[in-house]
């Protein structure tokens, strides 16, 4: 899997959008960005990931650049309750990788403190 | 609630104990996963199920011993551990046309 790049900590105001980058610069073309969080002492939790188009769920909405070098996580209104630590990981789809599952590579990811 | 359960929550254990964790998942999937969170350390791969059938192991130590009877529960038998094993395990599970992996709560161990 390609390595990706996060700052280690950031801060946001409650009710701001927060804006997640991740380098990704080695990525390959059959490589997904996948964002998952990780709210303290709980599993990691899915929140959206994309190709190259850009991508809205009811979670947050995904931002490529068009050379697919970086993307940015975009949580709309964040709450208290969106800090975490989230993770930017690019990895192959299952059916490109020759079948079968294949665990996720976490990196270090980015401490969100959402401010009161 | 992600639909994957995982028991104990909190285990502590001496190093010549043998305990098991257990997962099950709920979701219909047929791929489960074992992760090791240590303190300040990234989440770490163990194994990797596929139907039932084991297709990774990310060099774990034999100490660590997998079981998966069926699609929908993933053991992971415990012996002679060493207090450096202490973290947070965390089952997972996926379908394997699917990219999204649900996660467990995890079971806090503790080796003393």
């Amino acid at each position: 899997d390609a390595k990706t790049t996060q700052p280690t900590s950031m801060d946001c105001a409650e009710g701001r959008a927060a804006n997640l980058p991740c380098n990704h610069s080695t990525i390959s073309g059959n490589e997904y960005v996948y964002w998952y969080r990780q709210i303290h002492s709980q599993g990691p939790q899915y929140i959206i990931h994309g190709l190259k188009n850009n991508e809205t769920n009811e979670m947050a909405s995904l931002i490529i650049t068009e050379d697919r070098k970086s993307s940015t996580l975009i949580l709309p209104h964040a709450t208290l309750r969106d800090t975490a630590v989230y993770y930017c990981i690019v990895r192959a789809a299952p059916l490109d990788s020759g079948g079968g599952a294949d665990g996720l590579t976490f990196g270090k990811g980015t401490h969100l403190i959402i401010q009161p | 609630e992600t639909g994957v359960t995982q028991t104990p929550r909190h285990l502590v254990m001496g190093m010549t104990n043998k305990k098991s964790l257990k997962c099950e998942q709920h979701l219909g999937h047929n791929a489960m996963y074992w992760y090791k969170q240590s303190a300040k350390k990234p989440l770490e791969l163990m194994f990797v199920y596929n139907f039932k059938e084991q297709t990774e192991n990310n060099s774990v130590p034999s100490r660590f011993s997998p079981e998966c009877p069926n699609s929908s529960h993933l053991f992971l038998h415990l012996h002679t551990l060493q207090p450096e094993d202490s973290a947070l395990y965390l089952c997972a599970s996926s379908s394997l046309n699917q990219e999204t992996q649900y996660f467990g709560p995890g079971t806090r161990l503790l080796v003393l």
